[in-house]
């Protein structure tokens, strides 16, 4: 396909357990960000990445949180000892260099228990 | 730092009459304006966004929105809804730095009566 890709859709965990979400950004796209939606909340941002690069991490609410894009391509947002409070639908967005649009993907949805 | 403000959570109407969702914004400098829709069980859509130029912004599936400077606002009409319109709505600001985040209202959920 050729949009924004995320997987998994939907993924259930204990509390204090370590998750990986990943994002498949449309071919081509440099730039990536993650966003966190919170159940009656509009998305809340996390972490840009401008190729392989974080350029803005400043949405990452502590250290349990960290991403990566080793090859400018697809990321991974790792979160570490989960929280009942990280519970949400985690989104990821891609653009490319010579558009003002972000592309969202349809989200992966985290329940810790 | 910049803040988007959705006046309404949520806002019925019955099908075929016409809608409006208010969205104000607050920046110090200047912004790109945006609505992305939500449909239930589905990922966020754009429906418009202001960049430049003229201040009524046409959209899909009928929608517009008109950018009011002086007024720090950017509400999102359609003239007549259909049940299909059923969706969250997201107004959403972005500075003109081309690759920076989205800032994005709380959202509005447009329940529409048959």
């Amino acid at each position: 396909g050729a949009g924004v890709s995320q997987t998994p859709s939907n993924k259930v965990t204990e509390k204090g357990k370590y998750v990986e979400l990943r994002c498949d950004p449309i071919s081509g796209h440099t730039a990536l960000y993650w966003y966190r939606q919170s159940l009656g909340q509009g998305p809340e941002f996390l972490i840009y990445f401008q190729g392989t690069g974080a350029a803005d991490d400043s949405g990452l609410p502590n250290d349990r949180f960290f991403a990566v894009r080793p090859e400018g391509s697809v990321s991974t947002l790792k979160i570490q000892r989960t929280e009942r409070g990280d519970s949400a639908v985690y989104l990821c967005a891609s653009s490319g260099t010579r558009t003002d649009t972000q592309y969202f993907g349809p989200g992966t949805r985290l329940t810790v228990l | 730092a910049q803040s988007v403000t959705q006046l309404d959570s949520q806002v019925p109407v019955f099908e075929e009459a016409p809608v409006e969702l208010r969205c104000n914004y607050s920046s110090s400098v200047s912004v790109y304006l945006f609505w992305y829709v939500q449909y239930p069980n589905q990922g966020l859509q754009l429906l418009l966004k202001y960049l430049s130029g003229s201040t009524l912004v046409k959209g899909i599936n009928g929608f517009e929105a008109e950018f009011n400077k002086s007024q720090t606002s950017f509400h999102l009409r359609k003239p007549s809804v259909h049940i299909s319109d059923t969706a969250e709505y997201f107004c959403a600001v972005r500075t003109m730095n081309r690759d920076d985040k989205i800032i994005f209202g709380k959202g509005t959920r447009l329940h529409i009566l048959p």
